[in-house]
């Protein structure tokens, strides 16, 4: 099974500032014959399921803010929030959909400072 | 617009079998070429990918859970269902139906359900 691992465990950020989430997986989730990395990025609020927000590592789902983007390749990817706002303070996940078992990340509990 | 229902009994004994159903709205799981899902997460396994099924009944399965799981589509009535056999507490979990976004198997998930809850309890 692909590993999915996610730094820090948790974040505090100023309103208006920049939140940045990694998350690396063990083996390459990038399909080379499409150039395509098989990573996703969920953001999950207290009490609601998880919601897609970036997909092949930096497509952005549709009706997401573009404060959300997601950058990397390969094994090593990054979920940026600029200028956070109070309604994105969320547990956030990394996916890889690669390789069956699907695996998820541990998560990233973002706050506000 | 899309939407997706989980049900079934929130208590379940160990040893017995967890059965829970996924009713669909807002599309057809028979004209339909995506593929459908069910992820469970519980706070000691966080978020776990359980299979996938096809509309035509093609299923793909967690390895770690294969023995024991089995999903079917009831296209009549627009569900699809999961059932998990043998049940202990570590089945404890919030589970989720889910959508894939794209028509093949490795695609992002893009629809979730609500989630049902099941307490794996005597």
């Amino acid at each position: 099974d692909i590993v999915m691992t996610q730094s820090p465990d948790s974040l505090t950020v100023s309103l208006g500032e920049r939140a940045t989430i990694n998350c690396k997986s063990s083996q390459s989730v990038l399909n080379s014959s499409h150039n395509k990395s098989y990573l996703a990025w969920y953001q999950q609020k207290p009490g609601q399921p998880p919601k897609l927000l970036i997909y092949w590592a930096s497509a952005r789902e549709s009706g997401v803010p573009d404060r959300f983007s997601g950058s990397g390749s390969g094994t090593d990817f990054t979920l940026t929030i600029s200028n956070l706002q109070a309604e994105d303070v969320a547990v956030y996940y990394c996916q890889q959909y690669y390789d069956a078992p699907f695996t998820f990340g541990p998560g990233t509990k973002v706050g506000i400072k | 617009q899309l939407q997706l229902q989980a049900s079934g009994p929130g208590l379940v004994k160990p040893s017995e079998t967890l059965s829970l159903t996924c009713t669909v709205s807002g599309d057809s799981l028979s004209s339909s070429t995506y593929y459908w899902g069910w992820i469970r997460q519980s706070p000691g396994k966080g978020l776990e990918w359980i299979g996938t099924i096809y509309y035509r009944g093609t299923t793909y399965y967690n390895p770690s859970l294969k023995s024991r799981v089995t999903m079917s589509v009831d296209t009549s009535k627009n569900q699809f269902s999961l059932r998990l056999s043998s049940v202990t507490a570590a089945d404890t979990a919030v589970y989720y139906c889910v959508k894939y976004l794209n028509e093949i198997f490795t695609s992002p998930l893009s629809t979730w359900g609500q989630g049902a809850l099941v307490t794996v309890s005597s």
